[in-house]
């Protein structure tokens, strides 16, 4: 069975500071994974999406790694924003109809 | 529209009560699924419907839970006799493939449904 694990579950940093989120999952036979940003009532904003046979995938300020031999993926955020204030998705896509989420990272930036 | 969106934002309910949640797919998109977030939780799946055929009910909570797409596109999660461990976010997210079928089918989310059962 799929597991998603997300370390660590809160952080706090001041602005400008340069972090990195970890998502780890159990069963490396999976179809993509994807990153989603949340903010506080609203729903998820996908953010990247790494296919199986990708290693990593950039967008902005975000670059985002996958190793499917160790189960894990990284989310870089470079030069914090207060703006990037949110809670941090990975999901697993194992290529059924189940995408299995982790319980997420809640990210303060402080400006 | 250009997202995925649904109705109603906020629903509370007495417990007992039967609700009804509605989701508008991205038009065009194939598949459409139901999750459910507790709070400080990552969503967990509920249900997925590829066109109106729901392929996978397994993570409806009990038989309380119905959800359905009759024409394909509009979905509608029902959940009868509410009780208190049913308040949650009901998110719904839509993709323009089934899954398994191109390893950059996104999944797109509404903004959800929160769920109080008083």
């Amino acid at each position: 069975k799929q597991e998603v694990t997300q370390i660590p579950a809160a952080l706090s940093v001041p602005e400008g500071e340069n972090l990195v989120l970890n998502c780890s999952f159990t069963d490396s036979a999976i179809y993509n994974l994807q990153w989603f940003r949340q903010d506080p009532g609203k729903g998820l904003t996908s953010l990247l999406l790494i296919q199986s046979s990708q290693r990593e995938q950039t967008s902005g300020r975000l670059n985002a790694s996958l190793d499917k031999s160790s189960g894990r993926s990284t989310l870089y955020i470079a030069a914090s924003q207060p703006g990037d204030s949110a809670t941090y998705l990975c999901a697993v896509d194992t290529g059924g109809f189940k995408t299995i989420f982790g319980a997420g990272t809640r990210l303060f930036v402080k400006a | 529209g250009a997202g995925v969106s649904q109705s109603p934002r906020y629903k509370v309910a007495k417990r007992g009560q039967d609700v009804a949640l509605r989701c508008d797919p991205i038009s065009g998109h194939v598949s459409l699924f139901w999750y459910q977030q507790a709070l400080g939780q990552g969503p967990e799946f509920l249900t997925y419907f590829q066109n109106e055929a729901q392929l996978d009910k397994s993570g409806l909570p009990s038989d309380r839970f119905f959800a359905e797409r009759p024409e394909g596109s509009v979905s509608t999660l029902k959940i009868q006799r509410t009780q208190q461990e049913d308040s949650a976010v009901y998110l719904c997210a839509s993709s323009h493939q089934p899954p398994g079928l191109a390893a950059n089918n996104e999944q797109f989310f509404g903004p959800g449904t929160r769920l109080t059962v008083l």
